[in-house]
């Protein structure tokens, strides 16, 4: 399958600093890639579709001065979460479409856990 | 909004013994993906289903993209300790969006 890392895997900041997650597509070229919250024992929250080129669309709830999308070439999406408070401390995940023949597939990325102190 | 029935929520098993779990909706979806989640890791995709009716194996695992396109089953046949983790089913909405509508997922215990 395909490979989608992230970068870093863990994080700790202090309240009011900004935070960068890198989400990179490896071995193909992911025009769309997506970015997900997750809480403890919760499903996957989806926050934002990154569009590579253009700007991301958010969903409903999410603050997009908060969370700051950028997916300036076809591997590369960064989440930059901006003046992080405690609350902000999660489980952040992305993902990417790989398209085939029949039609495509979301891979996910190994995570980025944020810890706001 | 659209949303996904996945059950059971959790299961307790002995190993070696099959699991099922399934996912329904009241609306059609295109496509059906089953992840598999381990503690502090991404989901890792373990089948996808692109047709009604369409039955897909990987290994001891079998999913199956209901006729009406409102449900998925996973099942894992002869469980071992490493089945352990949280299995989500995921669906492609109809409507051409590429976001997808996720379950709330199963957890599963084997007791070796």
């Amino acid at each position: 399958g395909a490979v989608v890392s992230q970068h870093p895997s863990w994080v700790i900041c202090k309240s009011g600093t900004s935070v960068k997650i890198e989400c990179r597509s490896l071995d193909f070229q992911a025009t769309t890639m997506f970015w997900y919250r997750q809480f403890p024992k919760q499903s996957l929250m989806l926050m934002a579709t990154s569009n590579e080129g253009s700007k991301a669309t958010y969903e409903q709830g999410v603050e997009k001065d908060k969370f700051l999308i950028n997916h300036a070439s076809l591997t590369l999406s960064t989440l930059t979460v901006t003046s992080a408070h405690p609350e902000d401390s999660s489980f952040y995940i992305c993902s990417a479409n790989a398209y085939s023949a029949r039609s495509y597939e979301q891979y996910f990325g190994p995570g980025t856990r944020l810890t706001v102190t | 909004g659209q949303q996904l029935n996945q059950s059971p929520q959790s299961m307790f098993i002995q190993e070696g013994e099959d699991v099922s779990m399934n996912c329904t909706s009241s609306s059609i979806f295109n496509t059906w993906l089953w992840y598999k989640q381990d503690p502090g890791e991404g989901p890792v995709l373990l089948i996808a289903l692109y047709k009604a009716g369409e039955l897909t194996s990987n290994g001891r695992l079998t999913a199956q993209f209901g006729i009406t396109r409102k449900d998925s089953f996973l099942n894992i046949s002869a469980s071992i300790p490493s089945d352990v983790g949280i299995y989500f089913c995921a669906g492609q909405p109809q409507g051409g969006s590429e976001k997808l509508v996720f379950g709330k997922g199963t957890k599963l215990t084997v007791n070796p």
